[in-house]
């Protein structure tokens, strides 16, 4: 099946700094990829799809400033979370699907730990 | 709104025994129901999915039936082995683009 990767799998980083994400669809091509974050113990919750070439459509409530997304190619979105602080730390998870598949034909990444000091 | 409410674990059983993780939602419209498992280490992978009521989604043993009088879609699994265990999420998608996920039940299989 259609493999996705994230890198990093955990991450650290002192409050005010920004880490990046990146979310890779290793043997196709994404024209579509999704970003979710999971506090713990609840659920998936959709933050932003970011469809090749163009600008990332955010959800509600969700900051597009402090959640920078870039889809440049189409095997590779990064997710940047600006000046870092401990409320962001969280697991975000990445998702894509190929042009033409339904909404169950995303191909989720094993996702990143991010904490914040 | 749309919502999915799912059993909270952990859950542990012994090898061969029965499994039902609950699953119930509240959507708008005619949503398709999801089942996702996620091995240790890996990401999300579909299990099984219905797109319509009474259909019966059945993937691996596992089996869950759209009930939309109950707006249920337990997932059950007649003799459960030690490679069942994972986390376990319950989805739905009314609009065709968007998930709404349940908050994963763990589940632990042991021999």
């Amino acid at each position: 099946g259609a493999v996705v990767s994230q890198h990093p799998s955990w991450v650290i980083c002192k409050s005010g700094t920004s880490v990046k994400i990146e979310c890779r669809s290793l043997d196709f091509q994404a024209t579509t990829m999704f970003w979710y974050r999971q506090f713990p113990k609840q659920s998936l919750m959709l933050m932003a799809t970011s469809n090749e070439g163009s600008k990332a459509t955010y959800e509600q409530g969700v900051e597009k400033d402090k959640f920078l997304i870039n889809h440049a190619s189409l095997t590779l979105s990064t997710l940047t979370v600006t000046s870092a602080h401990p409320e962001d730390s969280s697991f975000y998870i990445c998702s894509a699907r190929a042009p033409g598949q339904g909404v169950w034909e995303q191909y989720f990444g094993p996702g990143t730990r991010l904490t914040v000091t | 709104g749309n919502s999915v409410t799912q059993m909270e674990g952990p859950v542990t059983l012994s090898e061969e025994a029965f499994l039902t993780i609950n699953c119930t939602y509240t959507a708008t419209g005619y949503p398709s129901l999801f089942w996702y498992v996620q091995y240790p280490g890996e990401g999300l992978q579909l299990l099984l999915k219905a797109t319509k009521a009474d259909d019966k989604g059945s993937n691996k043993g596992f089996e869950a039936t759209y009930r939309k009088e109950t707006t249920s879609f337990h997932l059950e699994k007649g003799s459960v082995q030690v490679s069942d265990s994972a986390v376990y999420f319950c989805a739905l998608s009314s609009t065709g683009n968007q998930f709404y996920f349940g908050t994963g039940t763990s589940l632990t299989v042991i021999p």
